[in-house]
């Protein structure tokens, strides 16, 4: 089975509003990372947190790993924060890999 | 603030060529990977590299080779190339089990 998932698959916002995406992972994550790739271009890694909470700018994760489990929380959002994220987990220690989520799709109207 | 370098970006080819894209990275890390990511932008590990050992080697078909000649290139080689290799193929570095850091992509199209 599918080890990460993510939700919402897509999720539409007016400019301002927040945004909140989860992910759950079906083992145990011993490293946890959100992307951000706009359509065509490259992924960018957005927050590093294997477990507690991060913040940079106006994005907030949350990781509880004994839950299996992360967030990513947008705050005010932008239109160009428009595209899509993904979640990544290591399944396992030391495994040298990152397994990645399908991606929310992100879209802020104006 | 791009430190992982793909060449070339784009390239478009017919069945049965050779492909290879290149990878560096200047951040000092020691290990490196190559990603797939499908049409459904899908992302999958195909190799990654630890100071030039090859711990990764996920289900991948023979004509995909990884080439390493120290840890700061990866390079990839598709020896004959099939229509399903139509992808991007992501370069990644990080410290072992590290942050990882993405190049731009290489989208490979096979005609």
């Amino acid at each position: 089975g599918q080890q990460v998932q993510q939700s919402p698959a897509s999720l539409v916002l007016q400019e301002g509003e927040n945004a909140e995406l989860q992910c759950n992972f079906s083992s145990t994550a011993t490293q946890l990372q959100w992307f951000y790739q706009r359509p065509g271009g490259s992924l960018v890694s957005l927050l590093y947190n294997p477990s507690g909470t991060k913040h940079t700018g106006r994005l907030t994760s949350t990781t509880v790993t004994k839950e299996r489990r992360s967030s990513l929380h947008i705050s005010s959002s932008q239109i160009t924060d428009s595209g899509t994220y993904f979640c990544a987990m290591e399944p396992g220690a030391n495994t040298g890999k990152l397994t990645f989520g399908h991606g929310t799709i992100l879209r802020v109207h104006p | 603030e791009t430190a992982v370098f793909q060449t070339p970006n784009y390239h478009v080819t017919q069945v049965g060529n050779e492909v290879s894209f290149n990878c560096k990275q200047t951040l000092g890390h020691d290990t490196m990977y190559w990603y797939k990511q499908d049409s459904k932008k899908l992302l999958k590990i195909m190799f990654s590299y630890n100071n030039k050992q090859l711990i990764v080697n996920e289900t991948v078909p023979r004509r995909f080779s990884p080439q390493s000649s120290d840890k700061a290139h990866l390079n990839l080689r598709i020896k004959s190339v099939e229509p399903e290799d139509s992808a991007v193929y992501l370069c990644a570095s990080s410290y072992y089990t590290g942050q990882l850091y993405f190049g731009e992509g290489s989208k490979l199209t096979v005609l």
